[in-house]
C-alpha cells in the first residue's frame, strides 16, 4: 500500500543545531507540503513543492528550508534550531491530476523539542 | 488574521446523538472545503470535502453543509460513536492557490458512552 512516512518520530535537540526531518511518500504524488501544529493555531504551512526542483515558502517559513531532488522525498531542515520551533511537524502530499489535488494525505508527524 | 476559524475548541456529545462542528471563513475566494480528523500521535486523516458549487455532501454518518452567503460550513456526525472522539480540523483552498490548504485551529470532539 502507498503511504507517507516521517522520521524520526521524536527528536530532541539543542538551540543552534541544524536538524533535518525526513518525509518519504510512495503515492507518486507531485505535491508535497510541510506543516507545523501548535496549540491554538491548527496546522500552518511551512514550505511546499509541486515537483522535483520546485520549492515554495509558506506562511511560517523563516528558519526552515526544503529541497526536492526526487518525487518521493521532501526533507525539512531547521538551519539553526530555536526554542520557538518546538512543535509537531507534519508532512503531506497530494496528486496533481484532478480537483482532488486539494485533498492532502498526511504522515504520522515528528515531535521536535528544542532545548 | 485567521481566514478559517473554528470558534469552539471543544465539544462533548452523548453517544448516539448528533455532533455538529462549525467552521467560519473570511476569504470569499475559497471554493473547496475539507474536514480532517486527527487522533493523538497520528497525522490528520481526510474525512469529507465539499465544493462551493454544492451546499451539501454526505458520506455515511458524515454530512458537510456549506452556506456560502454566511461563509459558514458545518460537519454533522450522526449517530456519534465513541470512536469519533478526535480533533476535527476544517480546511479551505481557493481558486488559483495551487492546492494550498488553510486550516482552522481544530475542535476536540468527545463522544461520551
Amino acid at each position: 500500500d502507498a503511504e507517507i512516512t516521517q522520521s524520526p518520530r521524536h527528536k530532541i535537540t539543542e538551540t543552534g543545531r541544524q536538524v533535518t526531518l525526513a518525509c518519504h511518500q510512495t503515492w507518486n504524488h507531485n505535491n508535497m507540503f510541510w506543516y507545523r501544529q501548535d496549540l491554538g493555531h491548527g496546522l500552518r504551512l511551512i514550505h511546499y513543492s509541486y515537483g522535483v526542483q520546485d520549492t515554495n515558502k509558506g506562511e511560517v517559513s523563516d528558519g526552515y528550508s526544503v529541497s526536492r531532488s526526487n518525487t518521493e522525498d521532501l526533507p525539512l531542515t531547521l538551519e539553526s534550531a530555536a526554542s520557538s520551533q518546538t512543535s509537531v511537524y507534519f508532512c503531506a502530499s497530494s496528486s496533481r491530476t484532478s480537483r482532488d489535488t486539494d485533498t492532502q494525505y498526511f504522515g504520522p508527524g515528528t515531535r521536535l523539542t528544542v532545548l | 488574521d485567521q481566514q478559517v476559524k473554528q470558534n469552539s475548541p471543544s465539544l462533548s456529545v452523548q453517544e448516539g446523538r448528533i455532533s455538529i462542528l462549525n467552521c467560519d471563513y473570511t476569504n470569499s475566494m475559497f471554493d473547496y472545503f475539507l474536514w480532517y480528523k486527527k487522533y493523538p500521535a497520528e497525522g490528520p486523516t481526510f474525512l469529507i470535502s465539499i465544493s462551493s458549487i454544492k451546499d451539501k455532501n454526505e458520506d455515511g454518518r458524515f454530512t458537510v453543509f456549506l452556506n456560502k452567503s454566511a461563509k459558514h460550513l458545518s460537519l454533522h456526525i450522526v449517530p456519534s460513536q465513541p470512536g469519533d472522539s478526535a480533533v476535527y480540523f476544517c480546511a479551505a483552498s481557493r481558486r488559483g492557490s495551487a492546492r494550498q490548504l488553510t486550516f482552522g485551529s481544530g475542535t476536540q470532539l468527545t463522544v461520551l458512552p
